[in-house]
């Protein structure tokens, strides 16, 4: 059972590159969320998708975009990387009424 | 809104003592779930329980007990008998009704020291 999957797991940019980090989970999942994590601290939400087509915005959305064209599918998209950005990025998602959230084993991102 | 605040940052215990984890939580709906997960130092998160909000039951899982009190929106986690491996950051979460996203408390860091 892959879950959910997420590319690249460690990857070091320069200050006003772009990069997209990939997402993806085989549960049928309508629900799926990027979460950052800032070293020592909690997670803040980024974006999120209810489902194919629709996203939103979390806490911390500015400097990062999504898309979400199929189900299994919700990459999130780093323009002109700044090093306020180094974080361990999460994809996760959750199945409709289970509440559950799936974790991806992170992706690591350093702006230097 | 919903909220959830975990007070304790960092928690440290001896080996074989037991410990408490505080979550306190927000919400106006009266369907929602709590959850707790557990990010051990490899970085990944586990999780542990969900508890639904009709369901006040406590639950013990072998070292691991829930409290979920809705009458102080408390939902408090036990560890007895704490161990080495137990060591990790353990987040409390709420999910309300509808599309909302899980909202996540800032976590609680506990050492356990032989």
């Amino acid at each position: 059972n892959a879950g959910v999957t997420q590319t690249p797991k460690f990857r070091i940019l320069k200050i006003g590159q772009s990069m997209t980090l990939q997402c993806t989970q085989d549960m049928n999942h309508n629900y799926m969320y990027w979460y950052r994590q800032d070293p020592g601290m909690g997670l803040k939400l980024i974006y999120y998708s209810v489902g194919a087509g629709i996203t939103d915005k979390g806490e911390v959305p500015n400097g990062y975009n999504v898309s979400r064209s199929t189900t299994e599918d919700f990459p999130l998209r780093l323009e002109l990387a700044a090093p306020s950005q180094t974080s361990v990025y999460f994809c996760a998602s959750r199945g409709r009424g289970t509440g559950e959230l799936f974790f991806g084993e992170g992706s690591r991102l350093t702006v230097l | 809104a919903q909220k959830v605040t975990q007070a304790q940052t960092e928690i440290s215990v001896v080996e074989k003592e037991d410990v408490t984890l505080d979550c306190v939580y927000e919400t106006r709906d009266t369907t929602y779930y709590l959850f707790w997960y557990k990010q051990p130092p490899s970085g990944e998160l586990v999780f542990l329980i969900r508890r639904n909000s009709f369901d006040e039951q406590n639950e013990i899982s072998g070292r691991y007990s829930w409290n979920f009190q809705k009458s102080t929106s408390s939902f408090n986690f036990t560890i007895t008998a704490s161990q080495v491996v137990d060591s990790a950051v353990y987040f409390c979460a709420l999910l309300a009704s509808g599309n909302t996203p899980l909202v996540f408390g800032k976590g609680t860091r506990l050492s356990v020291i032989a």
